[in-house]
């Protein structure tokens, strides 16, 4: 069975500063990885894909890198702002998995402050 | 928002009572799935469908029951609502390109 951890649970920084939020995840077998942003009382927003033939992924401010055999995937977020604040979910496709289903960790919780 | 709408988007109901959620999509995407997120236990999977009349179970699948007779449109029913089905439910459909998911804004569910 997969197990998706993200550690740490909360963190908070002051704006401006570069920071790195971590995913790690049992079964190194993956189709992909996948993070997401989620707003207080709001949907999921999908952030960054990562294919498992691929080593990192970039948009904007945001890197997420992908390491299959140590099991670990990273979110970078460079310049931090205020408005970064939310939570951010890192979610586990496996190979065989049926109906490319995804298996969630519970999240950093993110404050950047002003 | 890859065009997905959930109603309601809240409901108070009673236990014992049936529920049922709607989940809406424009684009005509083929999978669609229902997740359930709680504290502690993060998102979770229920039911997900991959066509019409085509669905299978997820990993707490127990007292709830779906249905999709059109491509556009995903219930998810609740038969006989519980305290321990008070949850924000998710939809989600899985997009073209690479297979990513997005979601729904959600539904808060209270079960009193």
């Amino acid at each position: 069975k997969q197990e998706v951890t993200q550690i740490p649970a909360a963190l908070s920084v002051p704006e401006g500063e570069n920071l790195v939020l971590n995913c790690s995840f049992t079964d190194s077998a993956i189709y992909n990885l996948q993070w997401f942003r989620q707003d207080p009382g709001k949907g999921l927003t999908s952030l960054l894909l990562i294919q498992s033939s691929q080593r990192e992924q970039t948009s904007g401010r945001l890197n997420a890198s992908l390491d299959k055999s140590s099991g670990r995937s990273t979110l970078y977020i460079a310049a931090s702002q205020p408005g970064d604040s939310a939570t951010y979910l890192c979610a586990v496709r496996r190979i065989e998995t049926s109906g490319s289903r995804l298996t969630f960790g519970e999240g950093t919780q993110l404050t950047v402050n002003p | 928002d890859a065009g997905i709408t959930q109603s309601p988007r809240h409901k108070v109901t009673e236990t014992g009572t049936p529920v049922t959620l709607r989940c809406h999509q424009t684009e005509n995407h083929r999978y669609m799935y229902w997740y359930r997120q709680d504290p502690g236990h993060g998102l979770r999977l229920i039911h997900y469908s991959y066509g019409v009349k085509d669905t299978d179970k997820g990993e707490v699948s127990d007292g709830y029951s779906v249905s999709r007779s059109k491509t556009e449109d995903f219930l998810l029913t609740l038969e006989s609502a519980t305290s321990s089905q008070t949850s924000v439910y998710f939809c989600a459909i899985r997009g073209d390109w690479y297979n990513e998911q997005f979601f729904g804004p959600g539904t808060r569910l209270t079960v009193l």
